[in-house]
């Protein structure tokens, strides 16, 4: 099925660094979605994108919809010990609007 | 508060016996989904409905059933579990996307199933 390349896998980075990671599908997407999910917890939307180019931000989050249509960005500026946790991209599969599909997930540690 | 609510969070079960993990949403939501969550393998969909008495297979449907008699519940049920079927399990609901557009689903908080 459809698939969606997210990067990097993990990170460990210092409280106060800004993060950015991305996700790639081999297909347009006409949404990309963000969530952040917590240790024993379900994913939370975090950022949800229309149109390509877009730039949304939450807070200290800003992701943004890739012009081609095939890729997304996720920034997080000045990062927190509670930024920690699993991030995915997400976005309709091949079969219509309904079933998403999601990257596997950057996994954010934050040092104190 | 607007929510999916799984139960039960934690199931330990043996080879065969069958089992339900129910879901509720209170959002009057169309859409919703069922997902595994697999270390190394992210989240996979397992079934997804769009409207009450309509479900349709996602990636991962072998040895699961859903069925959606009500508009607000979900229910999986694994008619006979195997040790593989040992995952972290979401529901997930939204309302109908606009178009090719999806406004991204709300998740319950997990249902963690092992099977011995």
């Amino acid at each position: 099925g459809q698939q969606l390349n997210q990067s990097p896998q993990s990170m460990f980075i210092q409280e106060g660094e800004d993060v950015s990671m991305n996700c790639t599908s081999s297909s347009i997407f006409n949404t990309w979605l963000w969530y952040k999910q917590e240790p024993g917890e379900g994913p939370v939307l975090l950022i949800a994108l229309y149109k390509a180019g877009e730039l949304t931000s939450n807070g200290r989050l800003t992701a943004q919809f890739g012009i081609t249509r095939k890729d997304s960005f996720l920034n997080i500026s000045a990062s927190i010990p509670s930024d920690v946790g699993i991030y995915f991209c997400a976005g309709p599969g091949n079969s219509g609007n309904t079933p998403l599909v999601f990257g596997k997930g950057t996994r954010l540690s934050v040092i104190a | 508060e607007a929510q999916v609510t799984q139960n039960p969070r934690y199931l330990i079960t043996v080879t065969g016996k069958k089992l339900t993990v129910t879901c509720s949403q209170n959002m009057n939501h169309e859409y919703m989904s069922w997902y595994r969550q697999d270390p190394g393998l992210g989240l996979r969909q397992i079934y997804y409905s769009m409207n009450v008495e309509v479900t349709d297979k996602g990636d991962v449907p072998e040895g699961y059933k859903v069925s959606r008699k009500e508009k607000r519940n979900f229910p999986l049920i694994l008619e006979s579990p195997s040790p593989n079927q040992t995952s972290l399990y979401f529901c997930a609901s939204s309302h109908k996307g606009q178009g090719a557009f999806h406004y991204g689903y709300t998740f319950g908080s997990g249902t963690r199933l092992t099977v011995v």
